[in-house]
């Protein structure tokens, strides 16, 4: 059964930095584009980030674009956001997902890694 | 604000049959393929329809999906206690380069 294993989430004070990592099995990691989606607590979800299968292609949100870079390595089928200047906005559930066809069709979801900026 | 309008909340009675819509504009649905998710409290979100009118092996030919113009509509039908949920429209956006979710509706089973 494909599955995601999300870490790096916690508490951080405002101005500073994390890095979420998602590592997925089994499946061909490397054939699926691959998104950041984050959920602030009570609120609907926004899309964070997304990268092509061979990490060429990088979209972000204007939110968080300058501040947080994705990432992929194919090698380990591993995902990666490194989050930079986090903002009290920032604190949320960030899901680690799969586009099933490279059109925008989220199939399968981590269980989120909770990231709390606090001062 | 998202650019993807969804009621806030529908409601009906057990067996019954909702429709949520989502409307957006060309830049979005009108030119791309619609998927819709739901969420139960305390869960990561599910696909529950792709390419508009497509549904993932597993779920149930109860839910349904349709586009028309700029506008997708999400119906179930043999409402059941277990479909109260967030329901969410999602697209690739052109013209912002972005991914949109809709702004969320809650379903209520009486």
């Amino acid at each position: 059964q494909v599955q995601f294993v999300e870490s790096g989430g916690g508490v951080v004070k405002p101005g500073g930095s994390l890095r979420l990592s998602c590592a997925a099995a089994p499946f061909t990691f490397s054939a699926y584009y691959m998104s950041w989606i984050r959920q602030a607590p009570g609120q609907g979800l926004e899309w964070v980030s997304y990268i092509s299968d061979s990490g060429r292609a990088i979209f972000y949100s204007d939110s968080v674009k300058g501040r947080f870079t994705i990432s992929r390595d194919n090698s380990k089928n591993s995902l990666y956001l490194e989050m930079n200047s986090l903002r009290f906005d920032d604190t949320a559930v960030y899901y680690c997902v799969r586009d099933r066809a490279g059109r925008g069709a989220f199939d399968i979801w981590g269980e989120g890694t909770l990231v709390t900026v606090s001062s | 604000q998202s650019v993807l309008t969804q009621p806030p909340s529908v409601s009906a009675a057990p067996g019954q049959r909702v429709t949520i819509s989502c409307s957006g504009s060309d830049s979005n649905i009108g030119n791309n393929y619609v998927s819709w998710y739901q969420q139960v409290p305390g869960a990561a979100p599910k696909l529950l329809i792709y390419d508009n009118d497509r549904r993932p092996s597993g779920i149930p030919d109860r839910f349904s999906g349709s586009k028309f113009d700029t506008s997708a509509t999400l119906g179930i039908t043999g409402l059941q206690t277990g479909d109260e949920a967030d329901y969410y429209c999602g697209i690739w956006d052109y013209s912002l380069a972005h991914y949109v979710f809709g702004t969320g509706t809650k379903v209520t089973v009486l």
